[in-house]
């Protein structure tokens, strides 16, 4: 069974410029999280979706937003990128929200210059 | 905000040694306690996780240890090994109010020396 895949693994970007980054779930999971992890603040939780629906959000500015397709998949974007934005941004799939096993991608490393 | 605080930030133990990991948090709705550990350029993995009704688990040289009343939890690794190198993250989820985010400690890089 396929993992979490994660595309692209590097990105760069410069200030102000927004991306998309994408996670496509283990198959037959349902609910994707995405969490920030940087060397100072560790890994922070974004949000979670779960059926194309937002269930959960974490302490980001709006500039973080999300979607999740009909088959699971889903999309990150963060607009008007600031230098602080360099991170490694991890996605998570479950198969439901009722479990607590998160299977994690290897991430798309993110460099705002 | 829920934290989880995590000690300590490095940890060098010999082959063979025990190599122990603590966390405490705040929050007592929190009710599952994962284990990641994540090698470089891999995202986390889940190693073992214990629920506040146990004290203790236990798979293979992983053992973790659970004090409710003193909301801490450990990491023990028996017989470290250098392929245990890693950085191993604790974690804690509340399922309450709908929030179902695992809120992580900060990581502890350990080195396994051979």
């Amino acid at each position: 069974k396929a993992g979490v895949t994660q595309t692209p693994r590097y990105l760069i970007k410069t200030r102000g410029q927004q991306v998309t980054l994408s996670c496509s779930p283990i198959s037959g999971h349902r609910s994707v999280s995405w969490y920030q992890q940087t060397p100072g603040q560790g890994l922070q939780f974004l949000f979670e979706y779960f059926s194309e629906t937002q269930r959960n959000k974490g302490n980001f500015p709006g500039r973080f937003s999300g979607r999740q397709f009909s088959n699971s998949r889903s999309e990150m974007n963060v607009s008007t990128l600031e230098l602080g934005d360099s991170a490694l941004y991890l996605c998570a799939s479950r198969p439901g929200t009722g479990e607590n096993i998160q299977y994690f991608g290897a991430g798309t490393r993110l460099s705002v210059l | 905000q829920q934290q989880v605080k995590q000690s300590p930030q490095s940890l060098i133990v010999q082959k063979g040694g025990i190599s122990i990991i603590n966390c405490a948090y705040e929050n007592t709705a929190f009710d599952y306690f994962p284990w990641y550990q994540q090698f470089p350029g891999k995202g986390p993995a889940l190693l073992i996780a214990i629920r506040p009704d146990v004290s203790e688990k236990k798979e293979g040289r992983f053992t973790i240890s659970f004090n409710k009343s003193a909301k801490q939890f450990s990491l023990h690794i028996m017989d470290s090994q250098p392929g245990d190198s890693a950085t191993y993250f604790c974690a804690a989820r509340w399922s309450g109010g709908g929030a179902d985010g695992l809120t992580f400690g900060k990581g502890t890089h350990l080195i396994i020396q051979p």
